[in-house]
């Protein structure tokens, strides 16, 4: 157990919809970092916040969004969704260069 | 442009043999290097990680070399066991101020025969 805790486990929808996805890091981490893992491919790193704040954009597409809380726990946002969006979607969290990740949610875009 | 590359997407071991993992990098300002482990339907765990300034690190079965010359690291297991049958993922830290984005490779599916 990582101790960063991801829900929902999976998720179904349709087209169009919108989403939202949460995190809970490791206590006392205060970086989190969103990655997406599509069919056979690697980890895609999306976006990290840093205590509340963005740090770093990868390769998000501009329907998604996330946020960082007060309490350290991030939300990613995925609207307009498409058939290709369906993937893993992880969430991590360090309080140095280690990440430790989350057990992912599964997204299906029906 | 793949910064981080693991050129096996599979391996088949013998237990009791050594594993060997390969992963090549191609930015050189690439600071520290990592070791995950993915098991189906689990988020990736990490195993083991390396600096730049080092050329080698050990923990249990678990060594990583690095050959920064070459940009080439390694990650040896011995002896394998079944239960090391996973996806192996390398990543690669990039030092810029409080962001420590990792790079991931495709990952290699290693499986260790009884």
């Amino acid at each position: 157990d990582s101790g960063v805790t991801q829900t929902p486990k999976h998720l179904i929808t349709a087209t169009g919809q919108r989403v939202t996805l949460r995190c809970s890091p490791r206590s006392g981490d205060l970086s989190v970092y969103w990655y997406q893992q599509s069919l056979d491919q690697g980890l895609q790193f999306l976006i990290q916040y840093y205590n509340g704040e963005e740090r770093a954009k990868g390769n998000i597409l501009e329907r998604f969004s996330a946020q960082q809380f007060p309490d350290l726990h991030s939300e990613l946002n995925l609207s307009s969704l498409e058939l290709g969006d369906s993937a893993l979607y992880f969430c991590a969290s360090s309080a140095g260069v280690e990440q430790y990740f989350g057990p992912g949610t599964r997204l299906t875009v029906t | 442009d793949q910064q981080v590359k693991q050129n096996s997407p599979s391996l088949s071991v013998q237990e009791g043999r050594i594993s060997i993992l390969n992963c090549d990098y191609t930015n050189s300002m690439f600071d520290y290097f990592l070791w995950y482990k993915k098991y189906p339907a689990e988020g990736p765990t990490f195993l083991i990680s390396i600096s730049s300034i080092k050329d080698k690190n050990e923990d249990g079965r678990f060594t990583v070399f690095l050959n920064k010359s070459a940009k080439h690291l390694s990650l040896h297991i011995v002896p394998s066991q079944p239960g090391d049958s996973a996806v192996y993922f390398c990543a690669a830290a990039l030092h810029s101020g409080s962001a420590r984005q990792l790079t991931f490779g495709s990952g290699t599916q290693l499986t260790v025969l009884p």
